[in-house]
């Protein structure tokens, strides 16, 4: 079964600063993998995916995230933090289960604060 | 507008006293699942559904029902809930729930407190 670790339950950049999330994933296929963003009080909305396209994937807000087979990672990444950028981000994995339904695994989330 | 959504919002109850929580999307999507996340342990799969009465259950389905007779609602039923229930849960859907490269849609979500 796939999994994901996300290394750092929180993280704590300032204004302007470089975003680094981790996400590692455990897959003995190609998978697909995603970024969700959830910002306080709300649901989840995707961020980005990888669905083996180019590695290097852009999402919405200025994130991007870089796969790599090598290392099973799949990093998130923002060159500036904005203080609008404080939420929870969780990385997940797509897997296919009996019956063939897609199921996502998701990691236990990376809560991220900006300070001023 | 496409949306997920989710009543009530917030709820208290007491140990044993049945509820449902609802769910609708109004994108025609096939599959649509539900979650809890609990601080620490991220999102976990209660029970999904890939069409109408067809239904399966996810990783933590214990003291759950759900059940899925028209393709746009999906509802959580716990008949009997309990203190351990007490988390915060997510409805989602995605167009039909069966390639793992869709997008899934989440609705706001719902706070469930049980005393």
């Amino acid at each position: 079964a796939q999994s994901v670790t996300q290394l750092g339950s929180h993280v704590s950049v300032s204004e302007g600063a470089l975003v680094l999330l981790r996400c590692n994933y455990s897959s003995s296929v190609p998978p697909y993998l995603f970024w969700y963003v959830q910002y306080p009080n709300q649901g989840l909305q995707l961020l980005l995916k990888y669905t083996s396209a180019a590695t290097l994937v852009k999402g919405i807000n200025g994130f991007e995230a870089e796969f790599k087979k090598s290392e099973t990672s799949f990093h998130l990444t923002k060159p500036s933090a904005h203080m609008s950028d404080a939420a929870e981000y969780f990385c997940a994995v797509s897997d296919i289960v009996q019956g063939g339904s897609e199921k996502l695994v998701f990691g236990k989330g990376t809560k991220l604060t900006v300070n001023p | 507008e496409a949306q997920v959504t989710q009543n009530p919002r917030y709820l208290i109850t007491v140990t044993g006293k049945k509820l449902t929580v609802t769910c609708s999307q109004n994108m025609n999507h096939e599959y649509m699942s539900w979650y809890r996340q609990d601080p620490g342990l991220g999102l976990r799969q209660i029970y999904y559904s890939m069409n109408v009465e067809v239904t399966d259950k996810g990783d933590v389905p214990e003291g759950y029902k759900v059940s899925r007779k028209e393709k746009r609602n999906f509802p959580l039923i716990l008949e009997s809930p309990s203190p351990n229930q007490t988390s915060l849960y997510f409805c989602a859907s995605s167009p039909r729930g069966t390639s793992g490269q869709e997008t899934q849609y989440f609705g706001p979500g719902t706070r469930l407190l049980v005393l």
